[in-house]
């Protein structure tokens, strides 16, 4: 079965500042990767994702993340955070081939301070 | 511009009360899930609908049960509400059930149990 680790529950961080939120998967097989964002009071949504090809992805609002397959991970980043970041950061994974079954992480929280 | 409409966003039930929890999309996406999330927790997908073909998850207990009467509502049924079943319900669409898919999500109901 598949499982994805989260290991920040909670992020603080000022604006400005540079952010890697990690996520790691455990899964024998050939993945897809998502990056989902909850807003405050809002749905999640997705941030970016990775099913083949560069394993270098860019998403909305300036954040990437990279799939590292040797490391079984696929951190997100963004150079310099604003206030308006704040919010719950989600990693998921399907097994690539497999019917649409998203495994989630428990979530980390950022908040960032102006 | 709402794609995926919950409906309520907050529900309060008593203790082996039947409750209803309902979902439309404007998508006209084939597909359409439940996941429960509890507090600190990853969303846990509970089943889906491909078309009118249900998919029961293994682990989901026989008293969640889900309807989907057209292409446009599901509905999530918990036939006797234990606290235990607090937690956030969330609905979300896709298009097809591919694993490279992007799910769009509901902004989810909040079920209190008393």
């Amino acid at each position: 079965a598949q499982s994805v680790s989260q290991h920040n529950h909670h992020v603080i961080l000022s604006e400005a500042a540079s952010l890697e939120l990690g996520c790691n998967y455990s899964y024998g097989g050939t993945v897809n990767l998502f990056w989902y964002v909850q807003y405050p009071g809002q749905h999640l949504q997705l941030l970016l994702k990775y099913f083949s090809g560069d394993p270098l992805v860019k998403g909305i609002k300036g954040f990437e993340a990279e799939f590292i397959k040797s490391k079984f991970s696929f951190n997100l980043r963004k150079p310099s955070v604003q206030w308006s970041d704040t919010a719950e950061y989600f990693c998921a994974v399907t097994s690539s081939g497999g019917y649409q079954k998203v495994t989630f992480g428990t979530g980390t929280k950022l908040q960032v301070i102006p | 511009d709402a794609m995926v409409i919950q409906n309520p966003r907050y529900q309060v039930t008593q203790f082996g009360k039947p409750v209803t929890l309902s979902c439309s999309q404007t998508l006209n996406h084939n597909v359409m899930y439940w996941y429960q999330q509890k507090s600190s927790q990853a969303p846990k997908l509970l089943f889906h609908y491909y078309d009118k073909d249900f998919n029961n998850e293994a682990d989901t207990p026989d008293n969640f049960q889900s309807r989907r009467p057209n292409t446009s509502f599901c509905f999530l049924d918990i036939r006797s509400p234990g606290l235990g079943d607090a937690a956030m319900y969330l609905c979300a669409t896709s298009g097809r059930t591919i694993s490279s898919e992007t799910q769009y999500f509901g902004p989810g109901t909040r079920l209190l149990v008393l």
